[in-house]
């Protein structure tokens, strides 16, 4: 149990379009979802955290308008990368968190593949 | 100084070695979470725990709340061992995982 995907895996881009990032939990309801960017050699780096049915939190220096976050299910959220420039290029991770079968809560994060964008 | 250290960064071992990779944290936590991240990029969770010790297969992991340091073990070492293992912590109060660096293993067969 306790399986997260992400789609796609992998996009390539071109400069100034915008690209969409799912992420979903597929058996079990995540109340949080968090996003990650993880550049070449570095650590996780997180960029917001979204709870369903309300507005993200985003990390300071992540611009919200750049990286819109939709959690509008307990089994999906979204991340839409506008305007995308070859900056932005990078590997993006969710993770979520929340109820297992019988209501049982989740403390640990369960991991997406993960999503490697490059913006040309 | 980061809250979550780990050491070594980097380990190469051989085929069939006891591996031991160290994590020590400064915050109080309420759990502590193992991480194996494949060149692949993909994310596995390994571990959570808060106390004692946890073992899954050839993986063994354990933490003593009182030092504020864990440890993850990987008995008889394999090349698929070979991955970037994170350690990140949960601290009180905040649902948001404080990462270590990694520690980026190489088993050489």
């Amino acid at each position: 149990g306790a399986v997260v995907s992400q789609h796609p895996s992998w996009v390539i881009c071109k400069s100034g379009t915008s690209v969409k990032i799912e992420c979903r939990s597929l058996d079990f309801q995540a109340t949080t979802m968090f996003w990650y960017r993880q550049f070449p050699k570095q650590s996780l780096m997180l960029m917001a955290t979204s709870n369903e049915g309300s507005k993200a939190t985003y990390e300071q220096g992540v611009e919200k308008d750049k990286f819109l976050i939709n959690h509008a299910s307990l089994t999906l959220s979204t991340l839409t990368v506008t305007s995308a420039h070859p900056e932005d290029s990078s590997f993006y991770i969710c993770s979520a968190r929340g109820l297992g079968s019988g209501g049982s809560s989740y403390n640990e994060q369960f991991f997406g593949p993960g999503t490697r964008l490059t913006v040309l | 100084k980061n809250e979550v250290e780990q050491s070594p960064q980097n380990l190469t071992a051989q085929e069939g070695e006891f591996i031991t990779i160290n994590c020590s944290y400064s915050v109080g936590i309420s759990a502590l979470h193992w991480l194996q991240q494949h060149p692949g990029g993909g994310i596995v969770s390994l571990f959570m725990l808060s106390s004692g010790k946890k073992k899954h297969g050839r993986l063994i992991a354990t933490i003593n709340i009182q030092e504020k340091h864990s440890s993850l073990h990987i008995t008889a070492s394999h090349p698929r061992d070979s991955a970037v293992y994170i350690c990140a912590a949960t601290p009180f109060g905040n649902e948001k995982l404080t990462f270590g660096t990694g520690t980026r293993l190489t088993i050489i067969p």
